[in-house]
């Protein structure tokens, strides 16, 4: 069984600090997605990465998929209360159609 | 439609009802997935369609339920003899195709079981 591990699983901040989250496993995965959640909401997806090393840049959050594809992070830069959420990690397997989550971790960025 | 929709997206039913949920997901997508989110647990996957075929069932928790694609659109997930256990959100996803990167989900329904 795959499992990811999303760490940490609550984190509350300062409007314009930075945060990392992370996303680990065991497995192997030949994709890995991070979504955002918001109450009452379905994920929405954020970006996906494919290649080990790949690094990707949306505005003020950049992902990167660990070299062995094993792990990921989620980086934001000078968050704001517009990011606070739930960010989940999802991971693909060789099929791809079925998709690992994570447990997510439940930022508050405070104003 | 342009997003997937989702129904109802509150149902509070009393133990030992049978219900159902539905989604329409986006037009033109082949794939569809239902998935179960309950407090203080990830994103649980239910099953997947193809069309309406089902090649993955194997996340249904029990017999209880069920699930069924038509049109190679609308899907309807039923759950019989409710049980507490069951509430939870349910989450339908949509893709274009089976390994196309990235769901388009719905906002759920919340399952509450009296």
């Amino acid at each position: 069984t795959q499992l990811l591990e999303q760490s940490p699983q609550f984190l509350s901040i300062q409007e314009g600090e930075n945060l990392t989250v992370y996303c680990n496993s065991s497995s192997v995965f030949s994709s890995l997605q991070w979504y955002r959640q918001e109450p009452g909401e379905g994920p929405v997806l954020l970006v996906t990465v494919v290649t080990g090393g790949e690094v990707k840049k949306l505005k003020r959050l950049t992902f990167q998929f660990g070299d062995a594809r094993k792990d990921s992070s989620l980086h934001i830069t000078a968050a704001q209360p517009g990011d606070t959420g739930l960010y989940l990690c999802a991971g693909g397997g060789g099929s791809n159609y079925k998709l690992t989550f994570g447990k997510g971790t439940l930022l508050t960025v405070n104003p | 439609g342009a997003g997937v929709s989702q129904s109802p997206s509150n149902k509070v039913t009393e133990k030992g009802k049978d219900v159902e949920l539905r989604c329409d997901p986006i037009s033109g997508h082949t794939a569809l997935y239902w998935y179960r989110q309950s407090l203080g647990q990830g994103l649980e996957f239910l099953i997947y369609f193809q069309g309406n075929s089902a090649p993955d069932k194997s996340g249904l928790p029990s017999d209880r339920f069920s699930a069924e694609r038509t049109g190679g659109s609308v899907s309807t997930l039923t759950i019989q003899r409710t049980q507490q256990e069951d509430s939870a959100v349910y989450l339908c996803a949509s893709s274009r195709s089976p390994g196309d990167y990235g769901y388009t989900f719905g906002s759920g329904t919340r399952l509450t079981v009296v």
